[in-house]
């Protein structure tokens, strides 16, 4: 059990372009979540996976971002045409569908938008 | 939808204690508790279901009380390893498993 792992740690890039991160999550877990962080705030649902069906996408998310998890193993989240407002950490944590259990997170990936 | 916590923020000498609250305006199925340092992870500390039960964790514990829809996390004779932040998290009173909704967050600083 290596934990969640999240790839790139960090990502600069300039406004317009489109940026793909990465998450492989603990391999028996079957719940996988995606957050966005700010600097101050508490992180901030995006979508969710039960295994490879997308069960929720918040209605604060944009269309620009979508996300995926083929197969039910690793998701990635991409961001088309970026936007300043975008800057943030984004933050994977898997679970299992269990009552009583809890959320192990990523170390996330750090965006900056230019 | 958001839980609302309290304080905002704290700063404790090592060895005192502290209580951070979180609330919800809806029915809860669930209470989490993480502590997130510097630059890292949120570190998932415990979690509390329906049933108004208490969990302890080293020094640290907390309660829920389903029917005010408040949870608390007490943290006794601080260490210097209790600083960062703090988030609740919560999931709404639902047949299904649900996503985690997470607070602000209270900012914890113990100094020796």
């Amino acid at each position: 059990d290596t934990g969640v792992s999240q790839n790139p740690r960090h990502k600069i890039t300039k406004r317009g372009q489109n940026v793909t991160f990465r998450c492989d999550p603990i391999s028996e877990h079957n719940r996988l979540y995606w957050y966005r962080q700010t600097l101050g705030q508490g992180p901030e649902f995006l979508t969710y996976f039960q295994n490879e069906a997308q069960l929720e996408k918040s209605r604060l998310l944009s269309d620009r971002f979508s996300a995926e998890r083929p197969k039910g193993s690793f998701s990635t989240l991409e961001i088309q045409r970026t936007e300043q407002g975008d800057s943030a950490m984004y933050l994977c944590a898997s679970s299992l569908r269990q009552r009583g259990y809890g959320y192990t997170f990523g170390s996330g990936t750090r965006l900056t938008v230019v | 939808q958001q839980p609302v916590q309290s304080p905002q923020a704290v700063i404790l000498r090592e060895g005192e204690d502290a209580v951070i609250n979180c609330s919800s305006s809806k029915a809860l199925y669930s209470v989490h508790w993480y502590r997130q340092k510097h630059g890292e992870a949120p570190v998932f500390l415990m979690i509390l279901l329906k049933g108004g039960e208490q969990k302890g964790h080293d020094k640290i514990s907390a309660s829920f009380n389903e029917k005010k829809q408040q949870s608390s996390l007490y943290l006794t004779a601080s260490q210097l390893s209790y600083s960062g932040t703090y988030f609740c998290g919560t999931e709404i009173d639902k047949t299904s498993y649900d996503k985690v909704i997470f607070g602000p967050g209270t900012s914890l600083s113990v100094i020796p």
